[in-house]
């Protein structure tokens, strides 16, 4: 079965401050890739997402992330963090044509930004 | 446009006693799923309907759980009888077609006691 390994599970910045959060995943083929954001008392909502072509995929508020496919990585990086942007992310799989239906998510990094 | 809603947001039960929670996905959308989180751990798939029919219920724990989409509108999941372990966030998510790309609700939040 598939997992999403996300590598730190709390990050604290200051703002202004470059962001990468780390996600691998082990599943040898073909995936759907995707980041999303929970803020402070709201619902999970999408970031961005990688189906295929460029795999440099921006997203929402600024944020961006480079699929490896030789890494097997989904990482997310947004040049310079606002306070707005604590919030919890999760990076998540679908494989396709394999395992479950539903997305695979990794245990999710709580981003504190330190105004 | 209406988003994914989840009702209740908070129940506290005591363990034994039954809960059901419910789903009301995007209108028009055909899919719905149902996920968890336990304190700490990942977000977990527990099923998927397409319509009215269950796709895939690989996820689900064990049959204290029963999952419904009657009509193919919204669904209802109920534990029954809830244990300790239940206890975590379940959230619903909706989509019109198979992308991957889900509408999620803010989640119900389960504490059995």
């Amino acid at each position: 079965a598939q997992s999403v390994s996300q590598h730190n599970h709390h990050v604290i910045l200051s703002e202004a401050a470059s962001l990468e959060l780390g996600c691998n995943y082990s599943y040898g083929g073909t995936v759907n890739l995707f980041w999303y954001v929970q803020y402070p008392g709201q619902h999970l909502q999408l970031l961005l997402k990688y189906f295929s072509g460029d795999p440099l995929v921006k997203g929402i508020k600024g944020f961006e992330a480079e699929f490896i496919k030789s890494k097997f990585s989904f990482n997310l990086r947004k040049p310079s963090v606002q306070w707005s942007d604590t919030a919890e992310y999760f990076c998540a799989v679908n494989p396709i044509g394999g395992g479950a239906d539903g997305l695979t998510f990794g245990k999710g990094t709580h981003l504190i930004i330190q105004p | 446009e209406a988003g994914v809603t989840q009702f209740p947001s908070h129940s506290v039960i005591e363990k034994g006693q039954t809960v059901t929670l419910r789903c009301d996905p995007i209108s028009g959308h055909d899919n719905l799923y149902w996920y968890r989180r336990v304190m700490g751990k990942e977000i977990k798939f527990l099923l998927h309907f397409v319509k009215e029919s269950k796709q895939d219920e690989s996820g689900m724990p064990n049959n204290r759980f029963l999952a419904e989409r009657t009509g193919g509108t919204y669904s209802t999941l109920k534990v029954q009888p809830a244990e300790l372990e239940d206890s975590g966030v379940y959230f619903c998510a909706s989509s019109q077609v198979f992308t991957g790309e889900l509408f999620f609700g803010e989640g119900s939040r389960l504490t059995v006691l």
